[in-house]
């Protein structure tokens, strides 16, 4: 099973919108609605931020949403803000043999 | 608040066993709802998940990890275990423990990690 397929990095202004695509395929991403995305600061723990496609968990802002189109899911940041450079992981549950797969992983940088 | 916190040796030598715990405090592991799992990053690297381990003792792994690996429940039920053998650097990871959703997939809760060097 191979890595889901994220950009290297993305950037964008204070206040501006970002996206983040993880792309899989029919065995992974596009046939289940189990994408889930972490956020990890350089030398931190991973956190949860969007599970279940487009769930977010208790505490994580609401400018955090995530969405999924055929076998590529997304993360959009809106009304970017300082606090959210880090990197970004996408995870797609691929069936019973593997139930986790993770993607290749993406720099936000806010300019 | 449930909390994990992962030990063992930082440094282990090629083709010996990787032995590390994790220990659970602030909850149980006695859960219909989640399991029990592991996923480590190499340096510089991205996430990987190793595998995880229900409360009834049974246990799924990384296909690429399986021959290696074996995840298990302690006796105190208070703890879980990864072992992984015949290590080569690529092993050398950060090691992070936590809990997995049973039915979404996901790792909620984390712990701190911890960083295993293979080097002799």
């Amino acid at each position: 099973q191979s890595a889901l397929t994220q950009p290297r990095s993305v950037s964008g202004s204070p206040g501006q919108s970002v996206t983040i695509s993880c792309t899989g395929t029919i065995s992974d991403v596009g046939a289940y609605n189990y994408v889930s995305w972490y956020q990890q600061f350089p030398g931190k723990v991973p956190k949860l931020m969007i599970h279940d496609v487009n769930k977010r968990p208790s505490g994580v802002p609401d400018r955090f949403s995530g969405s999924k189109s055929g076998n590529t899911a997304s993360l959009t940041i809106s009304g970017l803000q300082a606090e959210d450079e880090a990197d970004y992981y996408c995870c797609s549950y691929a069936g019973s043999y593997t139930p986790y797969v993770f993607g290749t992983g993406t720099k936000v940088t806010v300019l | 608040q449930l909390q994990f916190q992962e030990s063992g040796p930082g440094q282990v030598k090629p083709s010996e066993t990787l032995s590390l715990t994790c220990s659970v405090s602030g909850g149980s592991i006695s859960s219909s709802t989640y399991n029990w799992g592991w996923i480590r990053q190499p340096p510089g690297k991205g996430l990987e998940w190793i595998g995880g381990v229900y409360y009834s003792g049974a246990a799924y792994y990384n296909p690429s990890l399986r021959s290696r690996v074996t995840i298990s429940i302690g006796t105190s039920k208070k703890q879980f275990s990864l072992r992984l053998s015949s290590v080569t650097a690529a092993d050398t990871a950060v090691y992070y423990c936590g809990r997995l959703s049973n039915y979404n997939y996901y790792m909620d809760v984390w712990g701190k990690g911890t960083t295993v060097t293979v080097s002799s």
